[in-house]
């Protein structure tokens, strides 16, 4: 049980571009998502946290019209980066809270962003 | 300001011996705590969550919880090479975010 899923698992863009992630809770339902960001050999960095049909609570300098959270439902969050630039290219993971789970997180497998 | 800290490592441990990673945090409150590791590459995977005083045995996981002194660690006992890994300690201070340590780079000596 509790797993969670992401895609795309990697993707290559060009500048100016935008991203779309998926997150979803495969066999439970996330009351709660969370985004984190992390690069090479640095700790997970969180970007926002989720609650489903409400509007993201973003970390400080964490920019939110370039990271846009979407919750639209108890299995799927989304998080597109809006015109991207090289300096976006990192590893976003998203982890899933449920009820039954108490507040434990699981992770999703981790999108691998590279922006050209 | 709510903080975690672990020792990065890397700590190099032979093979059957058993590892001993440590965590401490700033909040006496706080009441849940994790373990998560994480693989070159990959995102972390949950071991164990422990919320009592005491130890929690998992397997060759034990983890071991004393709030008074505001201290987390994981054992891990017959360590095996596939055990090498970053290991992230996590505590929830009460909110609904948890705050990660920055983690410990285990090897495990073949």
């Amino acid at each position: 049980g509790a797993v969670v899923s992401q895609h795309p698992s990697r993707v290559i863009c060009k500048s100016g571009t935008s991203v779309k992630i998926e997150c979803r809770s495969l066999d439970f339902q996330a009351t709660t998502m969370f985004w984190y960001r992390q690069f090479p050999k640095q700790s997970l960095m969180l970007m926002a946290t989720s609650n489903e049909g409400s509007k993201a609570t973003y970390e400080q300098g964490v920019e939110k019209d370039k990271f846009l959270i979407n919750h639209a439902s108890l299995t799927l969050s989304t998080l597109t980066v809006t015109s991207a630039h090289p300096e976006d290219s990192s590893f976003y993971i998203c982890s899933a809270r449920g009820q039954a789970g108490g507040d434990t997180q699981y992770f999703g497998p981790g999108t691998r962003l590279t922006v050209l | 300001q709510k903080e975690v800290e672990q020792n990065s490592g890397p700590l190099s441990v032979p093979e059957g011996a058993i590892a001993s990673l440590n965590c401490t945090y700033s909040d006496r409150g706080s009441q849940s705590f994790f373990w998560y590791r994480q693989y070159s590459g990959k995102s972390p995977e949950l071991i164990m969550s422990i919320y009592s005083n005491g130890d929690k045995e998992d397997g060759r996981f034990t983890a071991q919880l004393n709030k008074a002194s505001q201290y987390v660690s994981l054992l891990i006992r017959d360590s095996q090479p596939s055990d090498s890994a970053t290991y992230l300690c996590a505590v929830n201070f009460g909110n609904e975010k948890l705050t990660f340590g920055t983690g410990t780079r285990l090897t495990i000596i073949p």
